[in-house]
């Protein structure tokens, strides 16, 4: 069974500017979530998807972080201006959902993103 | 004062040694408790799950959940040097609620 795919692994920008990872999911996986890990820290929750709805995103900086899961598949964030706070690694998670357990979430290698 | 307490480490330990991996919380309507394990460079993986109290063990893995104290813990017996990683205690309130970290315990098993 493949894993949860993400792109790209590392990327570098400057402040002010936009950026933006995907995430593809294990396959038949409802739930979808986008993770952000500062370093020496735990992932914060950023945003949690029901199949292409939106369960919870009260902790997403929506006056600069943007997020859609189109069809109910692939999922986008994007992150526009960026600030040098922004620098984690953003983690994409997804779990069966209402089929099976809903904290048995399965991550993707992330993405480093580095903000100078 | 954070939901979820977790102290980073690093943690040391000779090979064979028995670790002990700790959380406290402060939201008594978690029910779901989890123990990840990070390797550096990698998104985290399940290891263990628990519901509300009580201990689970798998293979040299035990977790244990103490509610009335708002305490949870991770035993890794026989450690080897390849249990060198980071291990982050995760809870939440059930169904479809939120998952809330801790911020991870840096483990080395040295040889």
């Amino acid at each position: 069974e493949a894993g949860v795919a993400q792109s790209p692994r590392y990327k570098i920008i400057e402040k002010r500017q936009s950026v933006a990872f995907w995430c593809n999911p294990i396959s038949g996986h409802a739930t979808l979530y986008w993770y952000q890990q500062i370093l020496g820290q735990g992932p914060k929750l950023l945003i949690q998807f029901q199949n292409n709805g939106v369960v919870d995103d009260s902790q997403l900086p929506k006056d600069r972080f943007s997020a859609e899961r189109l069809k109910g598949v692939d999922s986008t964030l994007k992150i526009q201006p960026a600030k040098l706070e922004d620098s984690a690694v953003y983690l994409c998670a997804s779990s069966l959902g209402h089929t099976g357990l809903p904290y048995e979430q399965y991550f993707g290698p992330g993405t480093r993103l580095t903000v100078t | 004062q954070k939901e979820v307490e977790q102290d980073p480490g690093p943690l040391s330990v000779p090979e064979g040694a028995i670790v002990s991996l700790n959380c406290t919380y402060s939201n008594s309507a978690f029910q779901y408790f989890m123990w990840y394990r990070q390797y550096s460079r990698k998104g985290p993986e399940l290891l263990m799950y628990t519901y509300s109290s009580g201990n689970k063990e798998d293979g040299r893995f035990t977790a244990q959940v103490d509610k009335s104290s708002k305490y949870i813990s991770l035993f890794i017996r026989d450690s080897q040097p390849s249990d060198s990683a980071t291990y982050l205690c995760a809870m939440s309130r059930g169904g479809y609620q939120k998952v809330t970290f801790g911020t991870g315990t840096k483990l080395q098993v040295i040889p």
